[in-house]
């Protein structure tokens, strides 16, 4: 089983500021198999990006991915209020999908 | 529009199996690039993927939950289940169900969207 680690845990960042937040793998992932999820309090998770850099229909172009092998990063360029959220990496190796912990972006 | 509804008990007893139901709508659940499947999330925590089926009955399941899930799928009332059985306290949170794209060759991609609003189900006595 692959296992994704998040960091940091918690963001805390004020609006039109840029969030970067890590994804790291215990082994090489198929960039096409890596996704990030925004979710809210009470909402259910939402897909921002797939395949490492697609943003998701409707997503807006503040958010980005990238990275390769075992390393991808989910930047936020200039964030809104509306941001505030706990961001989840996902990937599918093995049969398998499997997520991070999560990072908490705090707007102030 | 494509909305995902889960129904069912919120509450089982421990030992007791817990019988989820995903009704599909806006698109047929014999997409043939679509799987479907179910996430769940204990309160206060991270997501874990429980499995995925396709139309045909093909399926994958989480290798630590392999040994109680059963997912099934129910083509002509757009549906999918989930049943797991042997309930405990850990498995209490929120049941997701979702679409679980899943392509291969020159666009290869594995992605779960969209997801239904969740289902809270409780384990206690």
């Amino acid at each position: 089983e692959i296992v994704l680690t998040q960091s940091p845990g918690t963001l805390s960042l004020s609006p039109g500021q840029r969030a970067t937040l890590s994804c790291r793998a215990s082994q090489s992932v198929s960039g096409s198999y890596l996704a990030w999820y925004q979710q809210k309090p009470g909402q259910a998770p939402r897909l921002l990006i797939y395949s490492t850099s697609t943003r998701a229909t409707g997503i807006p172009d503040r958010f980005s991915g990238s990275g390769s092998g075992t390393d991808f990063t989910l930047t936020i360029s200039r964030l809104e209020p509306e941001d505030s959220a706990v961001y989840y990496c996902q990937q599918y190796g093995y049969s398998l999908y499997t997520f991070g912990p999560g990072t908490k972006v705090d707007i102030k | 529009q494509l909305q995902l509804q889960e129904s069912g008990p919120g509450l089982v007893k421990p030992s007791e199996t817990l019988s989820l139901t995903c009704t599909v709508s806006g698109d047929s659940i014999s997409s043939s690039i679509y799987y479907w499947g179910w996430t769940r999330q204990a309160p206060g925590k991270g997501l874990e993927w429980i499995g995925s089926i396709y139309y045909s009955g093909a399926s994958y399941y989480n290798p630590s939950l392999k040994s109680r899930v059963t997912i099934s799928v129910d083509t002509s009332r757009n549906q999918i289940s989930l049943r797991m059985t042997s309930m405990t306290a850990a498995d209490t949170g929120v049941y997701y169900c979702m679409r679980d794209r899943r392509t291969d060759g020159g666009n290869s991609v594995r992605m779960l969207d969209p997801w239904g609003q969740g289902m809270l189900v409780t384990v206690s006595s």
